[in-house]
């Protein structure tokens, strides 16, 4: 495609209940990250992909947040047993490999909201 | 450790005022500096980057000079327009892994 889709843009969830927020990032970017970004904070890093490797899972806050990537190119995020702290836009962002002087192309993010 | 730090917002300014959103960072080694924008709407994007001391970024009229002395990345802008209403965020990477370090991000406000 021609950028980073995330869906849904916008959930509300009660506590308690599981979500899967999903990121297709652009064709051909090998690199892919999750990011969480809370009111009034910067981006918090989240797990992070590249290509057929073993995720980073360092920055993942409990064993609730899981994500998977199928076929070095969709990605799922999953929260289990979401709680109030969750509530945030978590961001997907892809790369075309992994560098630090790569450039990063952020999704518009979903706004979970749980009540 | 990698830390960075920009001034709180929301800055608010009129169209055609001289803009400066400071940041400072705490890194080992020599990282690459970022600003990223976010537009009302819109996901983040790269705005401009410097990846050794004395580069300056520009683009959109936007500039920044990465300061190894002074451990600084400020962002500047000679005149800015309603259009750079924005969220603005400064980051860095350290050359030794593909992370990024964000600051908290500056909120823009520009009146006409």
């Amino acid at each position: 495609g021609a950028g980073v889709s995330q869906s849904p843009s916008n959930k509300v969830t009660e506590k308690g209940k599981d979500v899967e927020l999903r990121c297709d990032p652009i064709s051909g970017h090998t690199a892919l990250y999750w990011y969480r970004q809370s009111l009034g904070q910067g981006l918090e890093f989240l797990i992070y992909f590249q290509g057929n490797s073993a995720p980073d899972k360092s920055g993942l806050p409990s064993d609730r947040f899981s994500a998977e990537r199928t076929g070095g190119s969709v990605s799922t995020l999953t929260i289990q047993r979401t709680q109030q702290e969750d509530s945030a836009v978590y961001l997907c962002a892809s790369s075309l490999s992994r560098g630090s002087n790569e450039k990063l192309f952020f999704g518009s993010g979903t706004q979970l909201s749980v009540l | 450790g990698n830390s960075v730090t920009q001034m709180e917002g929301p800055v608010t300014l009129s169209e055609e005022a001289f803009l400066t959103i400071n940041c400072t960072y705490t890194a080992t080694g020599y990282p690459s500096l970022f600003w990223y924008v976010q537009y009302p709407g819109e996901g983040l994007q790269l705005l401009l980057k410097a990846t050794k001391a004395d580069d300056k970024g520009s683009n959109k009229g936007f500039e920044a000079t990465y300061r190894k002395e002074t451990t600084s990345f400020h962002l500047e802008k000679g005149s800015v327009q309603v259009s750079d209403s924005a969220v603005y965020f400064c980051a860095l990477s350290p050359k030794s892994n593909y992370q990024l370090i964000w600051g908290a991000g500056t909120k823009l406000i520009i009146k006409p």
